[in-house]
């Protein structure tokens, strides 16, 4: 069974600094990785995929993935109150059909 | 629609009763995912539809659980004889296909709760 580790946190930055968010997969083969904002008490929302080593920026938001360590993370720059939520890392299956998404880190940002 | 419409909101509903959920995805969207959340776990994927292919049903967790997609668009979701740990939110997503088939943008989900 494909494994997708985060750590749970909470995070805790304060206004204006770069929160660095972490996860870990388990299958070497994975090849789809995306990050999810969720809010509490509502749905996931998506932020960032990424599918090759290195970076992808869009805005304030910066995705790392290094597949020989198997290895994906997430920077927030500038961070806000507002990006105060669980971010849920997920990985493609081994079907190729559906992610599977790690338990998500509790990211708190204080102003 | 704007974005996945899922209903109803909240269901509540007693032990060993069926129950159907419903979600409609965006307009142009050939993949529909089913995936459920329960306090303090992480996502689960459920089922998957991609057009007219046969669905994804491996992460059905038991046979009282069911799905269908009507004309490649509405799904409904369909818990038999409810137990108390079916209570959860489930997420009905939907995604356009190409490269990011599988960036999936979620509805609002419908809280389930069997008491």
């Amino acid at each position: 069974q494909k494994e997708v580790e985060q750590n749970s946190g909470p995070l805790s930055v304060p206004e204006g600094a770069i929160a660095s968010l972490n996860c870990t997969y388990s299958d070497r083969g994975s090849q789809s990785f995306f990050w999810y904002r969720q809010y509490s008490g509502k749905s996931p929302e998506l932020i960032m995929s990424i599918y090759s080593n290195g970076d992808k920026e869009d805005g304030r938001f910066t995705a790392q993935l290094n597949k020989a360590s198997q290895y994906v993370s997430l920077l927030i720059r500038d961070s806000q109150p507002s990006d105060s939520a669980t971010y849920l890392c997920a990985v493609n299956n081994q079907a190729g059909t559906a992610l599977i998404f790690g338990k998500g880190t509790t990211l708190s940002v204080s102003s | 629609g704007a974005g996945v419409s899922q209903s109803p909101s909240n269901k509540v509903t007693e032990k060993g009763k069926d129950v159907e959920l419903r979600c409609d995805p965006i307009s142009g969207h050939t993949a529909l995912y089913w995936y459920r959340q329960s306090l303090g776990q992480g996502l689960e994927f459920l089922i998957y539809f991609q057009g007219n292919s046969a669905p994804d049903k491996s992460g059905l967790p038991s046979d009282r659980f069911s799905a269908e997609r009507t004309g490649g668009s509405v799904s409904t979701l369909t818990i038999q004889r409810t137990q108390q740990e079916d209570s959860a939110v489930y997420l009905c997503a939907s995604s356009l296909g190409g490269q990011d088939f599988l960036a999936a943008f979620f509805g609002q989900g419908t809280r389930l709760t069997v008491v």
